[in-house]
């Protein structure tokens, strides 16, 4: 089955600093990839997602790119902000509707005002 | 904003004892799925939920666990004998399906502790 791996586990940044954090995945069959963001006590929150005809994204501050051949795909936050402080998981799926997610470690962002 | 709501929020229970987790899915949503997380490990995915019936399930979900779709809105995880291993966050989360590449709007979670 899928296996995903995401680095690093956790990430201290200065607030206006950008933060990377990269996942790996397995299954060549694998075609969607969001990224969720988990605030204490609450439930994954989608915040940006990619599929596999499509190798960048981009929401604001947020971006998305996804490197087919190599398997890997990465998050991009700009210009970060206290509020990003939080788990940010990446997954992946080869299913269309009705999708099963394989998530990844999780990445805990701390970002220093 | 339409959300997907798990109650209880916390529950704490006997080894041995039956357990039942409760989620109101978003309500033109068509896939319905359980997801545990063990604290510090990863989200893991139980089983989803499709036109009245089980469309996958992993190899976590034994006999030991059930899912049913009871009326119109409710979908519930049932878990009839906990063990110690069952203490983790459980997550509820639905999907739209059709032509929507399975955007997954998950609940707050209900947390489960077996003693």
């Amino acid at each position: 089955g899928e296996n995903v791996e995401q680095h690093p586990s956790t990430l201290s940044v200065q607030e206006g600093d950008s933060a990377v954090i990269k996942c790996t995945y397995s299954d060549s069959a694998s075609n969607y990839f969001p990224w969720y963001k988990q605030e204490l006590g609450k439930g994954p929150q989608l915040i940006i997602d990619i599929r596999s005809n499509v190798g960048e994204k981009k929401d604001q501050r947020i971006a998305v790119t996804l490197n087919k051949t190599a398997k890997h795909f990465s998050l991009h936050i700009t210009e970060t902000q206290p509020e990003d402080s939080a788990v940010y998981f990446c997954a992946a799926s080869y299913k269309a509707a009705g999708n099963k997610l394989t998530f990844g470690g999780g990445t805990r962002v701390l970002v220093k005002p | 904003e339409p959300e997907v709501t798990q109650t209880p929020s916390h529950q704490v229970t006997q080894m041995g004892q039956e357990v039942i987790l409760r989620c109101v899915p978003i309500s033109n949503h068509l896939y319905f799925y359980w997801y545990r997380q063990i604290l510090g490990q990863k989200v893991e995915f139980l089983v989803s939920f499709y036109n009245n019936e089980i469309s996958e399930k992993s190899e976590i979900f034994d006999d030991q666990f059930s899912v049913e779709r009871p009326d119109g809105s409710n979908f519930t995880l049932k878990i009839r004998s906990t063990k110690l291993e069952d203490s983790a966050m459980y997550f509820c989360a639905s999907s739209e399906g059709g032509d929507r590449t399975g955007e997954l709007f998950f609940g707050e979670g209900s947390r489960l502790t077996v003693l």
